[in-house]
């Protein structure tokens, strides 16, 4: 069965950088898009970007375009997000979702199970 | 931004009512939109996608409807393990947006 599984909880300073995995197993991993998205404590689904998995094609949400960054590694069929310079608003639990296309438009149908990152001093 | 608005922000129900949300979309997406479902402490749960199409494995109750700015999303008979979150999200034009979502509560 598909499946996504993120890395463990986050703690970090203002400043510093942070990086989640999200591994995929149960499907063909270069053949779907996975897209990055948070969630701050109590609020909405924020979008952060996408990576195509084949060709290591990005796209980022324009207020993150400085300071984020995801990767892969194939042979692990894992995906990563980079983001650099973190401040107390980057607090959140950090999603990766699988795009699926349909015939209109795209859908997120298998997510990660979440990271908590905390920023905190 | 294509901005997505949903209403009601929060919502009381019985087991066994019926139920509506609606999303409005600032511009037409056509069918370009999906509904999630989130439970405490969990990840979001893809129900409808391309406004009206049921996800695998997801109950026949749930259903979705609409095009252009107004879709609805509707529960034809509360079941307890429904009371939850529900966001729209849209995919028409990037990045894609979500509704400020509409919590379901046991009344």
């Amino acid at each position: 069965q598909v499946q996504l599984v993120q890395s463990g909880i986050e703690v970090r300073k203002p400043g510093a950088s942070l990086t989640v995995s999200c591994k995929a197993s149960g499907y063909s991993f270069t053949d779907f898009y996975i897209h990055w998205l948070r969630q701050a404590p109590g609020q909405g689904l924020e979008w952060m970007g996408w990576i195509n998995l084949n060709s290591g094609g990005t796209k980022y949400a324009e207020k993150f375009q400085v300071r984020l960054a995801f990767n892969t590694d194939r042979s692990i069929n894992t995906a990563y997000m980079d983001l650099v310079s973190v401040t107390s608003d980057d607090t959140a639990v950090y999603y990766c979702a699988r795009e699926e296309s349909s015939s209109s438009g795209y859908h997120f149908d298998y997510w990660g199970q979440g990271v908590l990152v905390t920023v905190s001093s | 931004d294509i901005q997505m608005t949903q209403s009601p922000s929060s919502l009381s129900a019985s087991v066994g009512d019926r139920v509506t949300i609606t999303c409005r979309a600032s511009q037409s997406i056509s069918r370009y939109l999906n509904w999630y479902q989130q439970k405490p402490g969990k990840a979001p749960r893809l129900l409808i996608y391309a406004a009206s199409s049921l996800q695998s494995g997801v109950p026949s109750r749930f259903s979705g409807s609409g095009s252009g700015t107004e879709f609805t999303l509707t529960l034809s008979s509360l079941q307890p393990e429904d009371f939850a979150i529900y966001y729209c999200q849209q995919s028409y034009r990037t990045p894609p947006t979500f509704g400020q979502g509409t919590r379901l509560e046991i009344k």
